[in-house]
């Protein structure tokens, strides 16, 4: 199957600084990504999806100005948490949708996950 | 609303024998249905997916899930449970057509050697 890595796999950094995550797909192009947060035993919330070359979609109650997305290529999206604060702490994953194939429906490959704690 | 629910916040079996995991959707129409493991470290691994068709439907690992209309379930089966099972499942769906994912809470299943 297809397969998305995620950079770095953990990280811990000072309040208020920012933390750049990337996800990337290694061997097809990802024409959407998501990027979703998930709680200690908790879902997977989606926070926003992500297209190539626009700007991306948030959902209710996720502020874009912290989390700032880009998705610069079609192997390519990057999660900026800027001025980061303990209550950021989580576990950060991405997915990538890759083109759609006639009448096989949608799939979704994810990430291993980025750990963020913010001290 | 839409929604999943998995009512079984942690489960745990013997190893070799069977087990149900269940999951029960809301939409208003017929989603497409997912299963997903998660072990720690890795990312999530699509187990099997429902979009149309046989109500049954065979995965990977050995798992097979059934949909049921009438009762809006999408219940994962496995007749026999390996230690290697041991991780987070989480059920998931999306509109068809759509690509946005709506996950359930997961089921933590532990398996006693």
């Amino acid at each position: 199957g297809a397969v998305v890595s995620q950079h770095p796999s953990w990280v811990i950094c000072k309040s208020g600084t920012s933390v750049k995550i990337e996800c990337r797909s290694l061997d097809f192009q990802a024409t959407t990504m998501f990027w979703y947060r998930q709680f200690p035993k908790q879902s997977l919330m989606l926070m926003a999806t992500s297209n190539e070359g626009s700007k991306a979609t948030y959902e209710q109650g996720v502020e874009k100005d912290k989390f700032l997305i880009n998705h610069a290529s079609l192997t390519l999206s990057t999660l900026t948490v800027t001025s980061a604060h303990p209550e950021d702490s989580s576990f950060y994953i991405c997915s990538a949708r890759g083109l759609p194939k006639a009448g096989a429906g949608d799939e979704q490959f994810f990430g291993p996950g980025t750990r963020l704690t913010v001290l | 609303a839409q929604s999943v629910t998995q009512p079984d916040i942690h489960i745990t079996v013997s190893e070799g024998a069977s087990l149900e995991l269940r999951c029960n959707y809301s939409y208003g129409a017929t989603p497409y249905l997912f299963w997903y493991v998660q072990s720690p470290g890795q990312g999530l691994q699509l187990l099997l997916k429902y979009f149309s068709g046989d109500t049954l439907v065979q995965g990977i690992k050995g798992f097979e899930a059934e949909f049921k209309r009438s009762q809006s379930s999408f219940n994962l089966r496995k007749p026999s449970v390996h230690w290697s099972d041991a991780a987070e499942y989480f059920c998931a769906f999306s509109g068809a057509g759509s690509y946005q994912l709506t996950f359930g809470k997961g089921t933590k299943l532990s398996v006693i050697p």
